[in-house]
This record gives C-alpha cells, structure tokens and sequence, in this order.
C-alpha cells in the first residue's frame, strides 16, 4: 500500500535559524497537503500543493512540490518559538495518508 | 461555523468494555475520516466514509472496530471489548470533497484511555 515517510523525525534548532522537513511518498499522489499540530493539539491545514513543481509561500514558509508529485519539502527561514510542533505532510489519493511527521523544537 | 466536533474529549474504559466515540463534521462537508495516534507517533488512516456509505476501510482492524455515518447524526467510531492497546488520540476529519481537495480540518479528538 501507499507509504509516506518524513525526515527528519525530530529536529532542534535555535530560534533564528532555519528548518527543512522532506516528505517522500512511495507512489504518485494527486495533491500533497502539510498540516501542523502543537503539542497536545490536533493537526491544523497549513497548505495544499497539486500541481508538479508548484512552489508556494506563506510568510517564512516555502513549500514545494516535486516533479514528478512523489515528494515535497517544507522549508522555514529563521524560525521563532511559535514555530515549535510537528510538521505532518499529507499525500492524497482518495485519501491522505500521512507521513510520520517531523518535530520542532525551537531554542529562544 | 463550529468546525468539527468530536466527542467526548477524553473518555476511559475499562478493558472489555466498549467505547463510542462521535464525530460531527463541519457544515457542508460531507467526506469524514477516522485517523488514530499513538503518544509521539504518526496520524494512522483508519476509515473514510460518506452519508451512509463506507468508502474505504484499509485502514480499519479487522476485528472489534466499526464506523458509520447516518444519513442523520454524528459519524461513529466503535470499539468494542477495548484492550490496552487501543489507547490512542482518535481524530476525525472532514472535507467538502473527496481526495482531501481543499484540506481536511480536524477535531479536537477523543483521547481514548484503557485502565
């Protein structure tokens, strides 16, 4: 069945610095969604990518979508304490199946 | 809009007994999904369903589990003679359209406890 895996699994940084997280899914999706859940929260839609080598912002967020719509990465740029969670991407067929998520924990 | 509502909260079970756990998806989605997590782990498709259709349940246990989505009320997830093992955050999701189109969002889940 489809896979998603995430790298890395955990991740600490300072507060400034910036942080990638990779998604590799084992089969071609039609849309590759990122979510974020705070600690103790539920995961919240952050952003959704459809088409090959889409590439989109949303403030210090770059996402991006691979060519052939197999993987993905997030990228923040000078991340800030409100950043800290986990990153969970999310590839679609009739359905998501998410990746096992990267957390993030930001030094002040 | 009151987004998606999940209940209860938190609810604990005694092993063997059976727990019910309720999911309202937003208004104007009709797609629900059922995902499990386990402390520090990944979010785990379990069943996607429509107003009173099953669409897939790859990700169900074969035994124990069920879930439905009347045509009036709340989707469901039942587990029956709950084990240990069944303990885990249980989040439900819905969408406007299939394939996720658009987002999922997600309740606050039902924090499953077995004692």
């Amino acid at each position: 069945g489809q896979q998603v895996m995430q790298i890395p699994q955990y991740q600490h940084v300072q507060e400034g610095e910036d942080f990638t997280t990779y998604c590799n899914s084992s089969t071609t999706l039609s849309n590759i969604q990122w979510y974020k859940q705070r600690p103790g929260g539920h995961p919240v839609f952050l952003i959704q990518l459809v088409k090959s080598g889409e590439v989109k912002k949303q403030k210090r967020l770059t996402f991006q979508f691979g060519e052939a719509k197999k993987n993905s990465s997030l990228h923040i740029t000078a991340t800030q304490t409100t950043d800290v969670g986990t990153y969970f991407c999310g590839g679609a067929t009739n359905k998501l199946i998410f990746g096992t998520g990267t957390l993030l924990a930001v030094q002040p | 809009n009151a987004g998606v509502m999940q209940n209860p909260r938190h609810l604990v079970r005694r092993r063997g007994q059976e727990a019910r756990l309720r999911c309202s998806p937003m208004k104007g989605h009709s797609h629900v999904y059922w995902y499990r997590q386990l402390p520090e782990e990944g979010l785990k498709f379990m069943v996607y369903l429509q107003k009173e259709n099953i669409i897939d349940e790859s990700g169900m246990p074969k035994e124990r589990f069920s879930a439905e989505f009347p045509k009036e009320g709340p989707s469901i997830l039942r587990i029956q003679q709950v084990v240990r093992g069944d303990s885990a955050a249980y989040f439900c999701a819905s969408s406007p359209g299939g394939q996720g189109s658009g987002g999922y969002t997600f309740g606050s889940g039902t924090r499953l406890t077995v004692v």
